[in-house]
């Protein structure tokens, strides 16, 4: 079955830092959604990406779908304390019919005043 | 949000024991999708409904049933609670297109002595 694996599991970054996390599909993607929970929280929505190659940005958050379509990646910029959560990344498989969303495992930040 | 709540939030019960989670959204979604979280693991589907009386399985489907007899309220039956079933459970709507982002409930915290 389609496995989605996101790295790195944990980062702690220094107020201000950049920060990024992968997530690699095992098989191509239709899309891959992006969600943010906060500590005690539910998972959020972020980002829908369609398209192979695709790139959006929110303010200091920066997406990007890879030309393969199995692949992806959030990036932050100069990283700020309301940054702290898990982001997830999920992804919706391509061979037709309904197909389940797949989350990766997470990456869990921690921002350093 | 999307008008999700989760009934209990917090539940402590004994190794087999039936347990019931409720579901329930005020949005006429289409979709609903019941997850657990655990460390390590992020997100994983245990079933899934694409309408009244439609359910499939997801990864995780073992030891667990649902049910959905309206719209609006999605039921999660663990028939005989185990120690491995301790977690946290999330209930998840998209709107009519499966394409759509998913809305998560506050989750439920669940726990098996």
């Amino acid at each position: 079955g389609q496995q989605v694996m996101q790295i790195p599991q944990y980062q702690h970054v220094q107020e201000g830092e950049d920060f990024t996390t992968y997530c690699n599909s095992s098989t191509t993607l239709s899309n891959i959604q992006w969600y943010k929970q906060r500590p005690g929280g539910h998972p959020v929505f972020l980002i829908q990406l369609v398209k192979s190659g695709e790139v959006k940005k929110q303010k200091r958050l920066t997406f990007q779908f890879g030309e393969a379509k199995k692949n992806s990646s959030l990036h932050i910029t100069a990283t700020q304390t309301t940054d702290v959560g898990t982001y997830f990344c999920a992804g919706r498989g391509d061979s037709g019919g309904y197909q389940k969303v797949t989350f990766g495992t997470g990456t869990k930040l921690q921002v350093i005043p | 949000d999307a008008g999700i709540t989760q009934s209990p939030r917090h539940k402590v019960t004994e190794t087999g024991t039936p347990v019931t989670l409720r579901c329930h959204q005020t949005e006429n979604h289409r979709y609903m999708y019941w997850y657990r979280q655990d460390p390590g693991h992020g997100l994983r589907l245990i079933h899934y409904s694409y309408g009244v009386k439609d359910t499939d399985k997801g990864e995780v489907s073992d030891g667990y049933s649902v049910s959905r007899s309206k719209t609006e309220d999605f039921l999660l039956t663990l028939e005989s609670a185990t120690s491995s079933q301790t977690s946290v459970y999330f209930c998840a709507t998209t709107p009519r297109d499966q394409y759509n982002e998913q809305f998560f409930g506050p989750g439920t915290r669940l726990t098996v002595l």
